[in-house]
């Protein structure tokens, strides 16, 4: 078993859809972050949280501790919202200092 | 504010040939790993470092070395290149353990 499972693994939606994007993980961590990789394949950080919501613009990300989950979600979705979404968390503990360990990455397409 | 600069940005090699993947960052930050991604996976850590002088073996190390001369420059080294070494490559730098990841744009590596 992965320990960051994302779900889904693909989603399609119509512009203006509300969106959520689900991560678990079964490690301690200090901190989670959201991705975003375009086509092209860039990759931007979205948000890093260690507790509690975060809100940019149309995007907002959550996280639960306890639970070991976390959401990321897009309001009123654009076409411009299409990308790979990638969630990735920071160990708590010792090993590759600081590294991140990522989700294989939800794949969202938004239709005009 | 260049961020994190990776060159080149495409590169096919034969089997055998060695080459190397620039990586530069102008955050002065301290951490810097290399991730490949291969389709449907998740991002692997190939190498860290925690600082100039610094290196260390992340899951994924066969294959590959790595030098960390000075705080920004963190370039990955492929000697003998094998098609399994196809994928592509990411550089990242982070300022301590619990802080914001940049990327860079990507190399995508194709061995034939």
């Amino acid at each position: 078993k992965n320990e960051v499972e994302q779900s889904p693994q693909n989603l399609t939606a119509q512009e203006g859809e509300f969106i959520t994007i689900n991560c678990s993980y079964s490690v301690g961590i200090s901190a989670l972050h959201w991705l975003q990789q375009h086509p092209g394949g860039g990759i931007v950080s979205l948000f890093m949280l260690s507790s509690g919501k975060k809100k940019h613009g149309r995007l907002i990300a959550t996280i639960n501790i306890q639970e070991k989950h976390s959401s990321l979600h897009i309001t009123a979705s654009h076409p411009r919202d299409s990308a790979v979404y990638i969630c990735a968390v920071r160990s708590a503990y010792g090993g590759s200092q600081g590294n991140l360990i990522f989700g294989k990455g939800t794949k969202l397409s938004v239709k005009p | 504010n260049a961020g994190v600069t990776q060159t080149p940005k495409f590169r096919i090699l034969k089997i055998g040939q060695s080459m190397t993947l620039q990586c530069t960052q102008d955050m002065n930050h301290n951490y810097m790993y290399w991730y490949r991604q291969d389709p449907g996976m998740g991002l692997k850590l190939i190498y860290y470092s925690v600082g100039a002088g610094i290196t260390d073996k992340g899951e994924v190390p066969n294959g590959y070395n790595v030098s960390r001369s000075t705080t920004e420059d963190f370039p990955l080294r492929l000697e003998l290149a094998a098609p399994s070494q196809t994928s592509v490559y990411f550089c990242a730098s982070s300022g301590e353990r619990v802080t914001e990841a940049f990327f860079g744009q990507g190399t995508r590596l194709t061995v034939v």
